[in-house]
């Protein structure tokens, strides 16, 4: 079965530029989540989307939003950038069945910022 | 605000040692919790995950969680130079809320 992908692996876009992730999860799985990885903050959670609908939402401001498509696949944008966007952002696909719960990575989108 | 707390490291141990690896959390409700290690320049990859008190194993890899203490630990046995990674942990609280992590414990195995 394939893995979670993620599209563009690597961006460098400008201060106030908008920009848009994409990803595609784990065959089945029906939740996203998409998380910030910074070397100062860690891994941040962004937002979760299930079944189109965002489910969960972290402490970002409203420049980060996403959705879902029925397919499942899911968008993530950065509006406005700010050179403190520049990090890793990852996009994870998970299955929850019979009270286990198991959640894979992508690969990331390295964003830098200028 | 949950919160989860990883000592950053790094943790340097030698080939063929016990690495230990702790991690407190502050959200009571948690059920499950999560390993997950990250090689330098790649994405976070599921190593194990454990539901109930007591020890786990895997291979070289043992989790240990104590709910009461809000403490979940991974060992790694017979560690390895390929082990070096940060690993970070993941406590999950209620059904349908997102897996959030610490920030990570840098592990170094020197041959």
């Amino acid at each position: 079965k394939a893995g979670v992908t993620q599209t563009p692996r690597y961006l460098i876009k400008t201060r106030g530029q908008q920009v848009t992730l994409s990803c595609s999860p784990i065959s089945g799985h029906r939740s996203v989540s998409w998380y910030q990885q910074t070397p100062g903050q860690g891994l941040q959670f962004l937002f979760e989307y299930f079944s189109e609908t965002q489910r969960n939402k972290g402490n970002f401001p409203g420049r980060f939003s996403g959705r879902q498509f029925s397919n499942s696949r899911s968008e993530m944008n950065v509006s406005t950038l700010e050179l403190g966007d520049s990090a890793l952002y990852l996009c994870a696909s998970r299955v929850e069945t019979g009270g286990s719960y198991e959640q894979y990575f992508g690969p990331g989108t390295r964003l830098t910022v200028t | 605000q949950k919160e989860v707390e990883q000592n950053s490291g790094p943790l340097s141990v030698p080939e063929g040692a016990i690495a230990s690896l702790n991690c407190t959390y502050s959200d009571r409700v948690s059920q499950s919790f999560f390993w997950y290690r990250q090689y330098s320049g790649k994405s976070p990859e599921l190593i194990m995950s454990i539901y109930s008190n007591g020890d786990k194993e895997d291979g070289r890899f043992t989790a240990q969680l104590n709910k009461a203490s809000q403490y979940v630990s991974l060992l790694i046995r017979d560690s390895q130079p390929s082990d070096s990674a940060t690993y970070l942990c993941a406590p999950r609280g209620q059904a349908g809320t997102a897996l959030i992590f610490g920030k990570g414990t840098t592990l170094s195995v020197s041959s």
